[in-house]
């Protein structure tokens, strides 16, 4: 069955210091792979996608993330944390096709700290 | 990108009524779905809004329920039937825009709280 699996449910991360959350998928065909943001009462916002290329790829806020096919993974980064970054983050996968909706993951609550 | 505007941003109802949220993209659309995601978890995928013919519905959700209509491209919306407190949610809609073939992007959704 197709699914992502975020393992982390709440970080913690100072101010300044670098951050890793992970995604991991399953999925029967050539996936498409995103990240999305949430901050509190605010809606989604598409920090990046994967769907071919290069399996590093640049976001939007200084955020990076590696897709690993052998290890089914497609972690986001980012080397220096700010405040603002506090939020809930999203993984998600879907096909290469327009009709298609995402599956998500359960999400990652980041905090960051002084 | 596009502007994604949802209506009302939130509203709080009583157990049995209705609440219908609307839709609306300033771009050209090739898809448009709705999502739930209840208090503390994850998205899901209520059904996919389609043009000028019935919605196409996630396992779970009925078309009883969840209503939905998209009259053009560009607008669509999700009526919550009957509601109950188990309702209370974020109803989000997204949409993939033309020539952006995968790619959602979401609107800012609409939080109900049913008493």
């Amino acid at each position: 069955a197709q699914s992502v699996t975020q393992p982390d449910i709440h970080i913690t991360v100072s101010e300044g210091a670098s951050l890793e959350l992970r995604c991991n998928y399953s999925y029967g065909a050539t996936p498409y792979l995103f990240w999305y943001v949430q901050s509190p009462g605010q809606g989604l916002q598409l920090l990046l996608k994967y769907f071919s290329g290069d399996t590093l790829v640049q976001g939007i806020k200084g955020f990076e993330a590696e897709f690993k096919r052998s290890q089914s993974s497609f972690n986001l980064r980012k080397p220096s944390v700010h405040w603002s970054d506090a939020a809930e983050y999203f993984c998600a996968v879907g096909e290469m096709q327009a009709g298609t909706a995402l599956i998500f993951g359960k999400g990652t609550t980041l905090s960051v700290s002084s | 990108s596009a502007v994604i505007s949802q209506k009302p941003s939130r509203d709080i109802c009583q157990r049995g009524t209705s609440l219908t949220i609307q839709c609306q993209v300033d771009s050209q659309v090739t898809m448009m779905f709705w999502y739930r995601q209840q208090p503390g978890q994850s998205l899901t995928l209520i059904a996919t809004a389609n043009q000028g013919s019935e919605a196409t519905y996630e396992s779970g959700f009925v078309i009883d329920k969840f209503p939905i209509s998209r009259p053009n491209l560009t607008f669509s919306t999700l009526t919550v039937s009957n509601m109950s407190p188990e309702d209370s949610s974020i109803y989000l809609c997204s949409v993939v825009l033309a020539g952006r073939s995968g790619e959602q992007y979401f609107g800012p959704g609409t939080r109900l709280t049913v008493t």
